[in-house]
């Protein structure tokens, strides 16, 4: 039972435009929602969070997005670099305790 | 480095034996998190302790399985009689518990022990 998803295994994105990474969820109790980058051979890390109480949330270049209506999370990176190059993890919980974590989308950003 | 820290990185076994992995979370935080995650899948969760308590195990979490944080700081996991299904990188986090709704704090991810059976 897949809680959060991520449709899009892959995307490529030329250097200097925008990224749009997507998520969805099934669990309206969800009130706390993540998104973690990684490298190969290294554990994810911590990029920008958002909580259920707000829609929008921005760190520098990262922006999350939140619509509770539409159960749909996305980040954008806005510009991308090609140090970008990743895979990225969407991850939710409820209250901060067991988190669910989609099963990536694999960011290219092309010089 | 005050990051979380795993040991070992790797661990190469033959089926049937017991493994032990050790966590240290980042020193402040009082929950800590165990994860596995295979080859194209996200990490699943395994368990959760806040302090010394382990507070929530998931289904994935056979009774050959188990995790223990004594005195609320580093954590063990610990696999007994292992088997090929259980070849995966196994993660270990750790964060601060938020005070009250809406102030959850982000985990903080260790580098992994990849766990490999014969």
């Amino acid at each position: 039972d897949q809680q959060v998803k991520q449709n899009s295994p892959s995307l490529s994105v030329q250097e200097g435009r925008i990224s749009i990474l997507n998520c969805d969820y099934t669990n309206s109790m969800f009130d706390y929602f993540l998104w973690y980058k990684k490298y190969p051979a290294e554990g994810p890390t911590f990029l920008i969070s958002i909580s259920s109480i707000k829609d929008k949330n921005e760190d520098g270049r990262f922006t999350v997005f939140l619509n509770k209506s539409a159960k749909h999370l996305s980040l954008h990176i806005v510009p991308s670099q090609p140090g970008d190059s990743a895979v990225y993890f969407c991850a939710a919980s409820v209250t901060g305790n067991q988190f669910y974590f989609g099963t990536g989308t694999s960011l290219t950003v092309i010089p | 480095d005050t990051g979380v820290s795993q040991n070992p990185r790797h661990k190469i076994t033959k089926r049937g034996q017991n493994v032990t992995f050790r966590c240290d979370p980042i020193s402040e935080h009082n929950r800590l998190y165990w994860y596995r995650q295979t080859l194209g899948q996200g990490p699943e969760f395994l368990t959760y302790f806040q302090n010394e308590a382990q507070l929530e195990k998931s289904r994935l979490l056979s009774d050959r399985f188990s995790a223990e944080r004594p005195k609320g700081s580093f954590s063990t996991l610990e696999i007994q009689r292992t088997e090929q299904g259980d070849s995966a990188m196994y993660l270990c986090a750790s964060s601060l518990g938020g005070q009250g709704p809406y102030s959850n704090q982000p985990q903080h991810f260790g580098d992994g022990t990849r766990l490999s059976i014969l």
